[in-house]
């Protein structure tokens, strides 16, 4: 994706934490997404943030820094069933051309 | 309920076949999309709708041509595809506008031969 970078691979034992990084544009940022998406099916939708700091719900949380362009997912306590691809998207509204723009994915394998 | 459906779940077409795609969601939403996704890449937007208009076309070949029924519906009509077509291609809704929370359908695997 256009302006927005995660790691593309990241591997992590069963039971640890893992925190997979997003950097973005930050002109005509207007809120991070956070989607999880296992082999062959579609995507599901983890978290929004749109102001600065820490959202958590259950094993993820998912933080922001407007100022930095940077958001991060982290995952505790993590399971065999984690792994998949998670997918960072920034709603830019730069103009007033609105768009969502994805991140390419971070896989993330989970080892027993 | 956030659930969006779609059928087939898998579809095998020739070059030469019409067949078409369909979406459903029951959620009340006004935006619908359709996606293109190939393996490891992300979705990549192809037609947006809202309010039962159409509203981004993101230079989508016409061998595919999109059709909104009513507000809960959405098709997609392939003609003529070819083997580089071939992904999984998934319908979205998201409540109001297009950058709103989306909600994916399972999608559905397309293999032109």
């Amino acid at each position: 994706g256009q302006n927005i970078d995660q790691p593309t691979e990241m591997t992590a034992t069963e039971g640890a934490i893992v925190q997979i990084n997003c950097t973005y544009q930050t002109s005509g940022f207007n809120g991070l997404f956070w989607y999880q998406q296992h082999a062959g099916e579609a995507p599901t939708f983890l978290s929004y943030n749109v102001l600065d700091g820490l959202e958590e719900k259950g094993r993820f949380s998912s933080f922001l820094s407007r100022s930095k362009g940077y958001s991060y997912l982290l995952l505790k306590e993590l399971q065999m069933k984690d792994s998949a691809s998670y997918l960072c998207a920034e709603r830019d509204e730069a103009g007033n051309n609105r768009k969502l723009i994805w991140g390419l994915g971070t896989s993330l394998a989970v080892n027993p | 309920d956030t659930e969006v459906t779609q059928t087939p779940k898998h579809l095998v077409m020739g070059m030469t076949n019409k067949k078409s795609l369909k979406c459903e969601q029951h959620m009340g939403h006004r935006a619908m999309y359709w996606y293109k996704q190939k393996a490891k890449k992300p979705p990549e937007l192809m037609f947006v709708y809202s309010y039962e208009k159409l509203s981004i076309n993101e230079s989508v070949p016409s061998r595919f041509s999109p059709e909104c029924p009513n507000s809960s519906l959405l098709n997609l009509h392939l003609h003529a595809l070819q083997p580089e077509d071939s992904a999984l291609y998934l319908c979205a809704s998201s409540q109001g506008d297009w950058t709103d929370t989306q909600y994916f359908g399972p999608g559905t695997r397309l293999t032109v031969l």
